[in-house]
């Protein structure tokens, strides 16, 4: 069965650093989403893509978070400088369209720690 | 704008209790409803799902209808079982937008 791949899993970093977070959607899905799950909280939504083009980024912290879908395919989120605040799970999700299949598939997640 | 309320949790139960977890929605239109399960350090996997008013979603035990008089969609499982601890989230989405969580219901099943 087709999966949504994240790396890394874990990810423990320092405040000011930089991180990056990668997702592999399942193939052919062109929507893709990035959430982000604060402890205790549901998820909410960072980002959508629709093919290489963004069409909600409404909740992303542009001062700080940028992401990046260059080909349409794979998918990565930055971080840059990271705070105490960002720690959480980043998860990401695929679904095959917008509109026509809302089925969004979940990847593993990548936890982040911020210190 | 949207919005999904859950249950407060955290519930507790002994093996083969019946299960509730209510969960109700504010949303313009016709949302899509979903319940979501998170099992400890893992992703979401979709546990069901309704796309219309009257639909009911089943799924390994579970099952709930979308229920627009009353905004609801209200998980339910006859007989829990130890594996089935974990947290639940009810969601609605709609046209393929985001999906809006609740805030999610930590379930544990007791032997």
């Amino acid at each position: 069965e087709a999966e949504v791949a994240q790396s890394p899993r874990y990810k423990i970093t320092e405040k000011s650093q930089a991180v990056a977070f990668w997702c592999d959607p399942i193939s052919g899905h062109a929507t893709l989403y990035w959430y982000r799950q604060i402890l205790g909280q549901g998820p909410e939504l960072l980002v959508q893509f629709q093919d290489e083009s963004v069409v909600d980024d409404s909740q992303l912290p542009k001062d700080r978070f940028s992401a990046e879908r260059l080909k349409g395919v794979d998918s990565t989120l930055k971080i840059q400088p990271a705070e105490l605040g960002d720690s959480a799970m980043y998860l990401c999700a695929s679904s095959p369209r917008k509109g026509l299949e809302e089925t969004q598939y979940f990847g593993p997640g990548t936890r982040l720690l911020v210190l | 704008g949207d919005s999904v309320t859950q249950m407060e949790g955290p519930v507790t139960l002994s093996e083969e209790a019946f299960l509730t977890i209510n969960c109700t929605y504010t949303a313009t239109g016709y949302p899509s409803l979903f319940w979501y399960v998170q099992y400890p350090g893992e992703g979401l996997q979709l546990l069901l799902k309704a796309t219309k008013a009257d639909d009911k979603g089943s799924n390994k035990g579970f099952e709930a209808t979308y229920r627009k008089e009353t905004t609801s969609f209200h998980l339910e499982k006859g007989s829990v079982q130890v594996s089935d601890s974990a947290v639940y989230f009810c969601a609605l989405s709609r046209s393929g937008s985001r999906l809006t969580f609740g805030e999610g219901t930590q379930l544990t099943v007791n032997p």
